[in-house]
């Protein structure tokens, strides 16, 4: 089983569309969170971190749910410039661990 | 102004090669590190430096060798080089490695070994 698991997708979604991705991990000794977003072969960049709390930023919230042990990200009003891999990303220790990514395609 | 550069950005070379990659950040980071992301696109931490003291050194082959001449630099040596060695390999930077710390990531290498 891998540590950190993400449905591949494709989630093809038209344009103004609400979409959401869960993630899940393995290891409890997890200590911060993290989603990164890669566009086509271009390098990841980091989105937004995750917290208990829940938080957001403009059109995309994180959520957090450590007894479950897993992470969800929101995307309200999908434009087309949000089409890329997103990947949920986990901190254990001092090594940041990736998940494979879901795609994510808007259409107009 | 580039953040974290590598080069080169694309690398074709034949098996049994001995092959470098650089990378430069000048964000004044102290921490590097060096990913690679397969054709499965899983992201894999190799290695990571801390102000020029390996820190992460995970279950990589030896025949690659990281080499950090200054903490601004983080360059990785592979001898002898395999199919399965292809893939994209990333360099990032953070302040530090402590918790919380936002890596920013080079735009790839991509080597392809035939």
């Amino acid at each position: 089983r891998k540590e950190v698991e993400q449905d591949p997708g494709p989630f093809n979604v038209p344009e103004g569309a609400t979409v959401a991705f869960n993630c899940t991990y393995s290891n409890s000794a997890s200590q911060s969170f993290f989603w990164y977003r890669q566009d086509c072969r271009k390098e990841p960049k980091l989105l937004m971190s995750v917290y208990s709390s829940g938080n957001e930023d403009g059109r995309f919230t994180a959520q957090l749910n450590r007894a479950s042990q897993y992470i969800s990200l929101l995307i309200r009003d999908s434009k087309l410039s949000d089409s890329a891999t997103y990947l949920c990303v986990v901190r254990r220790g001092n090594k940041l661990v990736f998940g494979a990514g879901t795609i994510l395609r808007v259409k107009s | 102004d580039t953040a974290v550069s590598q080069t080169p950005k694309y690398l074709v070379t034949q098996m049994g090669n001995d092959k470098s990659i650089k990378c430069e950040q000048n964000l004044g980071h102290d921490t590097m590190y060096w990913y690679k992301q397969d054709s499965k696109k899983f992201l894999k931490i190799m290695f990571s430096y801390n102000n020029k003291e390996l820190i992460i050194n995970e279950t990589v082959p030896n025949r690659f060798s990281p080499k950090s001449p200054d903490k601004a630099h983080l360059n990785l040596h592979i001898n002898s080089l395999e199919l399965g060695d292809s893939a994209v390999y990333f360099c990032a930077s953070s302040q530090d490695y402590t918790e919380g710390e936002t890596q920013y990531f080079g735009p790839g290498t991509r080597l392809l070994v035939l």
